[in-house]
């Protein structure tokens, strides 16, 4: 099956600095790519979506300010969390998908903001 | 706004024994997910559903769709301490592929010895 890598699979931070995830294609050109967050004994929430080379769409309720998105190829979207606090601390995944295939999920990002 | 409810939250259930976990969702969809999740971990998929009356099986699990009755089941059979995870199902409305998904509750499912 596709593959999706995503880095790092833990992270701690201090309270106030930002924290960029990535989450890599890694056998096929991924055209859309979605950011999901899911706090302890949680379902997963859709936090936004985007296609390459296109801003990406947020949820609502999600600050695209917080947040940062970037898809800028094919096999590759970042989610940079900006001036982290410790409610944000959650696990987030991604999951990219094509036009042909089922979309995959990355390996998921645990992040604690101490 | 599309809701997808599953049933029970919580499963404590011995070996041996057999048990369905229900999904259900409040509008039409085109495709239903079902995933397993194992603590600290990303979600596996197990199975897609795309038509009503579609039936899915994998060793235990059994996955079928009624999307006239907006419902789904998953269904262990003779279930065995491996299979303790979270599952959950979960909904999309496109037709295309990579579609947003819409997820249920979740289901924690404890299976003890």
């Amino acid at each position: 099956g596709a593959v999706v890598s995503q880095h790092p699979s833990r992270v701690i931070c201090k309270s106030g600095t930002s924290v960029k995830i990535e989450c890599r294609s890694l056998d096929f050109q991924a055209t859309t790519m979605f950011w999901y967050r899911q706090f302890p004994k949680q379902s997963l929430m859709l936090m936004a979506t985007s296609n390459e080379g296109s801003k990406a769409t947020y949820e609502q309720g999600v600050e695209k300010d917080k947040f940062l998105i970037n898809h800028a190829s094919l096999t590759l979207s970042t989610l940079t969390v900006t001036s982290a606090h410790p409610e944000d601390s959650s696990f987030y995944i991604c999951r990219c998908g094509d036009r042909v295939t089922e979309a995959f999920f990355g390996q998921g990002t645990r992040l604690t903001v101490v | 706004e599309l809701k997808v409810e599953q049933n029970p939250l919580f499963l404590s259930m011995q070996e041996g024994k057999n048990y369905t976990i229900y999904c259900n969702y409040s509008t039409t969809s085109d495709r239903l997910y079902w995933y397993r999740q194992d603590p600290g971990k990303s979600l596996e998929s197990l199975f897609v559903l795309l038509s009503n009356g579609a039936v899915k099986q994998e060793g235990r699990l059994m996955a079928s769709l009624d999307t006239k009755a907006r419902l789904s089941t998953l269904h262990i059979t003779a279930a065995v301490h491996d299979l303790s995870a979270t599952y959950f199902c979960a909904v999309d409305r496109n037709t295309g592929t990579a579609s947003k998904l819409t997820f249920g509750t979740g289901t924690r499912l404890q299976v003890t010895l």
